[in-house]
């Protein structure tokens, strides 16, 4: 079976802070990961994907992710954090070969100017 | 580039009505994706669909059917609307599996009364 798990159902900072937000996964062999996010009355749009290699990847509007396979985990990183950043972020997980993502329940990040 | 167009935008219908929701995409992309985002959770996947005329079932698929019948387009029927349901019913297409992100619509948002 395979699942994500983002703990912090909100989080808040200031801006010009950094930014980290947690993803965990369970997965029986090498995933294929993915940060999406969705800005307030819009839809879902990718940031960055990890499939094999370098384990720090980079996305767009800033964000980076790193893929610890020790402790299963895939944090998403910005600094400086900026208030439109402001926007729900959700991991995503695809096992290898199976079309099918899961997503976690998501991160609302709010970010006070 | 593409893009993905959802109608209707918004559906509001009577408990026990079948109600179908409509998915373009013009990236001529081969799989295509229906979830269902509540409030506060993540997107659960309905169906999926590798190419035209192929289904397969999400984790959610009970109470819903789709059809592939061309492959710029995806439908989702409710197939009994449930009393006070409220959720946003969101499309996406990719070109395959894993290596690929998916693209997602601006969604349908049901509200049944």
């Amino acid at each position: 079976a395979q699942s994500v798990d983002q703990p912090d159902a909100h989080v808040t900072l200031s801006e010009g802070a950094s930014l980290e937000l947690r993803c965990s996964y369970s997965y029986s062999a090498a995933p294929y990961l993915f940060w999406y996010v969705q800005y307030p009355g819009q839809s879902l749009q990718f940031l960055l994907k990890y499939i094999t290699g370098d384990t720090v990847v980079k996305g767009t509007k800033g964000f980076e992710a790193e893929f610890r396979k020790s402790n299963s985990s895939f944090n998403l990183k910005k600094s400086p954090a900026h208030w439109s950043d402001s926007a729900k972020y959700f991991c995503a997980l695809e096992g290898p070969g199976n079309y099918k993502y899961v997503f976690g329940a998501g991160t609302r990040l709010k970010v006070i100017a | 580039g593409g893009i993905i167009t959802q109608t209707p935008k918004f559906l509001i219908g009577q408990e026990g009505q079948k109600l179908t929701l409509k998915c373009q995409q013009n990236f001529n992309h081969d799989t295509m994706y229906w979830y269902r985002q509540d409030s506060g959770k993540g997107l659960r996947l309905i169906y999926y669909s590798i190419t035209e005329n192929d289904l397969q079932k999400g984790d959610l698929s009970e109470g819903y059917d789709a059809s592939r019948e061309k492959k710029s387009s995806f439908s989702l029927t409710v197939t009994s609307a449930q009393k006070n349901e409220m959720a946003v019913f969101l499309c996406a297409s990719s070109p395959g599996t894993g290596l690929h992100t998916q693209y997602f619509g601006p969604g349908t948002r049901l509200l049944v009364l």
